[in-house]
């Protein structure tokens, strides 16, 4: 199957600094990836679909000014957390949607993000 | 909207047996897709099973396979002989209005394999 990379794992960062995290995908080309965020024991939310070349689309509640998302590449997309704060410490997902076959996601390995 | 209900927490199964997981949905849409996801310990999101809904044969990956009943508005993940490695959440997901919407996720089902 796809190779979806997120980097880094995991990283703990002080309140008030900002994080980039990296999605790729390895083996495919990716028109859409999307950034998920998972609390301990819950499902998965999503925050954003993000689309080469043009403006992510923010689901309802996210703020787009804290979470920055760039996809400016068929297999990269990044998030930035800006001025993190404690409450943003939780683990994120990206995922990569291979155009073909029936859309398949293929998820990265997540990034648990500390904010101390 | 689309929405999907996972309504066991938690399942135990013994070693070498098998296990259905739960999983019923609703939407609007005529199309729409199915999906099976295991998440271990570890994190990582891995594609299990996927089932379209004009499928008319049930999907089967391996020792997976998605019991779909679409007038229920269910599809149920059967994992035969269970493994150890199977111990992992497992959600249920599901995209409709073609290959460009995005996935909805059921809470998920923890699954313990005992020996």
């Amino acid at each position: 199957g796809a190779v979806v990379s997120q980097h880094p794992s995991w990283v703990i960062c002080k309140s008030g600094t900002s994080v980039k995290i990296e999605c790729r995908s390895l083996d495919f080309q990716a028109t859409t990836m999307f950034w998920y965020r998972q609390f301990p024991k819950q499902s998965l939310m999503l925050m954003a679909t993000s689309n080469e070349g043009s403006k992510a689309t923010y689901e309802q509640g996210v703020e787009k000014d804290k979470f920055l998302i760039n996809h400016a590449s068929l297999t990269l997309s990044t998030l930035t957390v800006t001025s993190a704060h404690p409450e943003d410490s939780s683990f994120y997902i990206c995922s990569a949607r291979d155009s073909g076959r029936f859309g398949e996601q293929y998820f990265g390995p997540g990034t648990r993000l500390t904010v101390t | 909207a689309q929405k999907i209900t996972q309504t066991q927490p938690g399942m135990f199964v013994q070693e070498k047996e098998a296990v259905t997981l739960d999983c019923t949905y609703d939407t609007s849409d005529q199309s729409y897709g199915l999906f099976w996801y295991k998440q271990p310990s570890s994190g990582e999101m891995i594609f299990l099973i996927y089932q379209g809904s004009y499928d008319e044969q049930n999907a089967t990956e391996g020792r997976y396979s998605l019991n779909f009943q679409k007038a229920r508005k269910s599809a149920n993940l059967v994992i035969s002989a269970s493994q150890l490695g199977d111990s992992a959440m497992y959600f249920c997901a599901m995209r409709g209005g073609g290959t460009a919407s995005k996935l909805t996720f059921g809470t998920g089902t923890r699954l313990q394999v005992t020996l």
